[in-house]
């Protein structure tokens, strides 16, 4: 079964710092691979995804992600993160022959202004 | 298009209580799924639907009933409520596949439900 791990629970940052938010999946097939965000108060929404071809991909609000397909990784970046970022960001994966799509623990981000 | 709706918002029951969360969309998606989002667990799959009449159980499926009678409705029942339950529904969405695995999910707004 797939499963889905993020390794930081609780990062905090100053303004302009760099991000990098770590996923892992246990699937040795195919997958899709996405980041969702939730900011406070609100909804779940994408921020990117993964479905196959160049494996860095561009996500809304400066978000970028790389596929790593050797280490079954899918870590979020950020060159510079404002404080509207603060939010938690959730990893989740799609393995194929299975219909779920398995959400990761999430990572609450904090920006200090 | 209103996206994904869910009713109510808040709710509180009483342990044994029974009640559904409505969840409707109106972009004819296939797919459908409720998750529970709790502190530190993130969110986890409760029941899924990749289509009117097709429900499946997800990571976390006792004390939850499904149906998918139609494309848009996809209904969550809780049996018999414990506060165990206690905890914010997401009922999300999404359009047909993509090279035979699943596009991206569209969430509802959430229902925050306490059990006392």
């Amino acid at each position: 079964a797939q499963s889905v791990s993020q390794h930081n629970h609780h990062v905090i940052l100053s303004e302009a710092a760099s991000l990098e938010l770590g996923c892992n999946y246990s699937y040795g097939g195919t997958v899709n691979l996405f980041w969702y965000v939730q900011y406070p108060g609100q909804h779940l929404q994408l921020l990117l995804k993964y479905f196959s071809g160049d494996p860095l991909v561009k996500g809304i609000k400066g978000f970028e992600a790389e596929f790593i397909k050797s280490k079954f990784s899918f870590n979020l970046r950020k060159p510079s993160v404002q404080w509207s970022d603060t939010a938690e960001y959730f990893c989740a994966v799609n393995a194929d022959r299975d219909d779920k799509i398995i959400f990761g623990k999430g990572t609450r981000l904090h920006i200090l202004p | 298009n209103a996206g994904v709706t869910q009713t109510p918002k808040f709710q509180v029951l009483k342990t044994g209580q029974s009640m559904t969360l409505q969840c409707a969309q109106d972009m004819n998606h296939e797919y459908m799924s409720w998750y529970r989002q709790d502190p530190g667990m993130g969110l986890r799959l409760i029941h899924y639907s990749v289509g009117a009449g097709i429900t499946d159980q997800g990571e976390v499926p006792n004390g939850y009933n499904v149906s998918r009678s139609t494309t848009e409705d996809f209904p969550l029942r809780l049996l018999s409520a414990a506060p165990s339950q206690t905890s914010v529904y997401f009922c999300a969405s999404s359009p047909r596949f993509v090279a035979g695995l699943h596009n991206e999910q569209y969430f509802g707004p959430g229902t925050r439900l306490t059990v006392t």
